[in-house]
């Protein structure tokens, strides 16, 4: 099956600091990519969706000045938490798609704790 | 927005029981996806549906999309402890940008 490759796995950061998250489709193109956000026994909250080469669109909520979303390849997309504060501590997970209604596929996940 | 609701929240069950989970939603979707977390991963896909009435089975999983496209529910046979984890529904509408609604997920612990 198609492989997302997440990094890093976990990141503490200091109050202030960015903190940036890789997301990476390992043997296939990635038209679309999702960001997700997930709190303790919680379900996933898209934050925004990230095309190849394009601005990503975000829902609802989520400051686009915060959360920065860059689809720079058809393999990579980050995401920069900027001017991180505890209360963006949080699971960050990636999804990718190879082609728009196909299915996605999630990376491992990154643990971010803001101290 | 369009709503999905999971129900058990969690689930208690012992070694080799069958369990039932299910999801409905408040408007109908194209796709129903399964999908299993186990902790501190990301979601495994399990299993994919993309037809009312379709029945898919996948290994001890078995899912369905139900006929008005407004539900679906996974059954897992004979559970072993491995099947420990959250399990999550999404529907997807496909005119939505691929965007996937999410269950609020079905906590499963096995005991031995």
């Amino acid at each position: 099956g198609a492989v997302v490759s997440q990094h890093p796995s976990w990141v503490i950061c200091k109050s202030g600091t960015s903190v940036k998250i890789e997301c990476r489709s390992l043997d296939f193109q990635a038209t679309t990519m999702f960001w997700y956000r997930q709190f303790p026994k919680q379900s996933l909250m898209l934050m925004a969706t990230s095309n190849e080469g394009s601005k990503a669109t975000y829902e609802q909520g989520v400051e686009k000045d915060k959360f920065l979303i860059n689809h720079a390849s058809l393999t990579l997309s980050t995401l920069t938490v900027t001017s991180a504060h505890p209360e963006d501590s949080s699971f960050y997970i990636c999804s990718a798609t190879e082609v728009l209604h196909s299915e996605a596929f999630f990376g491992q996940g990154t643990r971010l704790t803001v101290v | 927005g369009q709503q999905l609701n999971q129900s058990p929240q969690s689930m208690f069950i012992q070694e080799g029981e069958d369990v039932s989970m299910n999801c409905t939603s408040s408007s109908i979707f194209n796709t129903w996806l399964w999908y299993k977390q186990d902790p501190g991963e990301g979601p495994v896909l399990l299993i994919a549906l993309y037809k009312a009435g379709e029945l898919t089975s996948n290994g001890r999983l078995t899912a369905q999309f139900g006929i008005t496209r407004k539900d679906s529910f996974l059954n897992i046979s004979a559970s072993i402890p491995s099947d420990v984890g959250i399990y999550f529904c999404a529907g997807r509408y496909n005119t939505n940008a691929g965007k996937s609604t999410f269950g609020d997920g079905t906590t499963l612990t096995v005991k031995p």
